[in-house]
């Protein structure tokens, strides 16, 4: 089993809708979890940066960390077809940084 | 702000050629990474480096490859001999050490051995 598990999709829904992408891990010493999106034939750029448990809103896009059942979500409201790319989460525990990496969700909003 | 710079973009070689790397990371940025992803395994981490040492080496694959930082703005990922399974996007990223987490990226090499 891997340390984190993340749905490869894609995933794809109308622009305007409410999108909802999600981790599991099983690693409890995880405390730092973040949020990379990739756009096509580019880097990883961080999105959503989150210690601990608890929420964190940057504009259009929510973190949300649940660590009693292992669980990390990023929603993003009024998606728009920008959105569009793979959104890969990441989480380390003491050693910063060593990342430990989903697989990604390629996300898809159609105009 | 000129961000995380690779060259090559695109690398294309045969077989048992050498093929070298190149990353200039954010300026003022003391950690820096090499990552390869493929859409079998992801992203790997290869090496990381602190302050121009390399602190851990663990992800790099075999002896065939090599990594340097002989200065602050300069590094090197070399392969030698290259195999068709090498084939890959190699990404470098660098961050500042007390925000390790807060990788910046550059626009990766795509590696083609044939």
């Amino acid at each position: 089993q891997k340390e984190v598990e993340q749905d490869p999709g894609p995933l794809s829904v109308p622009e305007g809708a409410i999108v909802s992408l999600n981790c599991t891990y099983s690693n409890s010493a995880f405390q730092y979890f973040m949020w990379y999106r990739q756009y096509s034939r580019k880097g990883p750029e961080l999105l959503m940066y989150t210690y601990s448990s608890g929420n964190k809103e940057d504009g259009r896009f929510t973190a949300q960390v649940d660590k009693s059942s292992k669980y990390i979500s990023l929603f993003i409201r009024d998606s728009q077809p920008s959105d569009s790319a793979t959104y890969l989460c990441a989480m380390s525990g003491g050693s910063n940084y060593q990342l430990i990496w989903g697989a990604g969700t390629k996300l898809i909003i159609k105009p | 702000d000129a961000g995380v710079i690779q060259s090559p973009r695109h690398e294309v070689t045969e077989m048992g050629q050498e093929v070298t790397l190149r990353c200039k990371p954010i300026s003022g940025h003391n950690s820096l990474f090499w990552y390869r992803q493929t859409m079998m395994r992801g992203l790997e981490l290869l090496i990381y480096f602190n302050n121009n040492v390399p602190i851990d080496d663990s992800g790099m694959p075999e002896d065939r490859f090599s990594a340097k930082m002989p200065n602050a703005s300069f590094s090197t990922l070399k392969i030698q001999p290259s195999e068709p399974r090498d084939s890959a996007v190699y990404f470098c990223a660098s961050s500042l050490l007390r925000t390790e987490n807060e990788q910046f990226f550059g626009p990766g090499t795509r590696l083609t051995v044939l």
